[in-house]
């Protein structure tokens, strides 16, 4: 099985100020034969279930703020919120989908600082 | 309104039985793959299993395989998960998930879930 391990647990950031969450796969999710990395973030708000935020590690789906970026390749990467709204407080959570089981990281709590 | 809405949670006992339904609108559901993920309150996303459009073709975690069953009936736009011996370690939130159409395995749409308790 792939491990997803992220961190911080959780960290606090200012109005306004950049978020990073980082998340890194025992094994390579980059596939080569379509130069695309099987990895995807979620945001999960108290009560609510996850919500999509990008997938093939980089790209944003339909409706999600451009604050919001993912970047990396292989065995790490990064959930960028250039800019952090109130309403960004949440758990963030990457997987990979590139073998099965798939599997989630543990998640990353966002709080404002 | 794309929506995905569980069903058939509840208190069962150990080594019992149980059957989740979930009612999908919205989408062409004959059209998607569909996945459970279960989540421990206050806990991390576990992906359970998965099934095709069709139904021929099924996957799941070790923790489950040979104890749950995931079915889907297209003329009902319905997913199943038949939860046999449960254990304590089943007690979780179960989420209908959808596959997305550019990669199945990408969840974009999520229900509510079903809160299921193992307990005698």
């Amino acid at each position: 099985d792939i491990v997803v391990t992220q961190s911080p647990d959780s960290l606090a950031v200012s109005l306004g100020e950049r978020a990073t969450i980082n998340c890194k796969s025992s094994r390579s999710v980059f596939y080569s034969s379509n130069n695309k990395n099987y990895l995807a973030w979620y945001q999960q708000k108290p009560g609510h279930p996850p919500k999509l935020l990008i997938y093939w590690a980089s790209a944003r789906e339909s409706g999600v703020p451009d604050r919001f970026s993912g970047s990396g390749s292989g065995t790490d990467f990064t959930l960028t919120i250039s800019s952090l709204q109130a309403e960004d407080v949440a758990i963030y959570y990457c997987q990979q989908y590139f073998s099965s089981p798939l599997t989630f990281g543990g998640g990353t709590k966002v709080e404002i600082k | 309104e794309v929506q995905l809405v569980e069903s058939g949670g509840g208190l069962v006992q150990p080594g019992g039985s149980l059957r989740l339904s979930c009612a999908a609108s919205g989408f062409t559901f004959s059209s998607s793959w569909m996945h459970w993920v279960r989540q421990v309150p206050g806990k991390g996303l576990v992906w359970i299993s998965r099934i095709n459009t069709d139904g021929t073709a099924t996957k799941y975690a070790d923790s489950v395989q040979g104890r749950f069953t995931i079915s889907r009936d297209n003329a009902k736009n319905t997913l199943y998960l038949q939860m046999n011996s449960l254990g304590a370690e089943d007690t979780a939130v179960y989420e209908c998930v959808r596959g997305s159409f550019y990669e199945e395995d990408v969840f974009d749409i999520w229900g509510q879930g079903t809160m299921v308790t193992v307990s005698s």
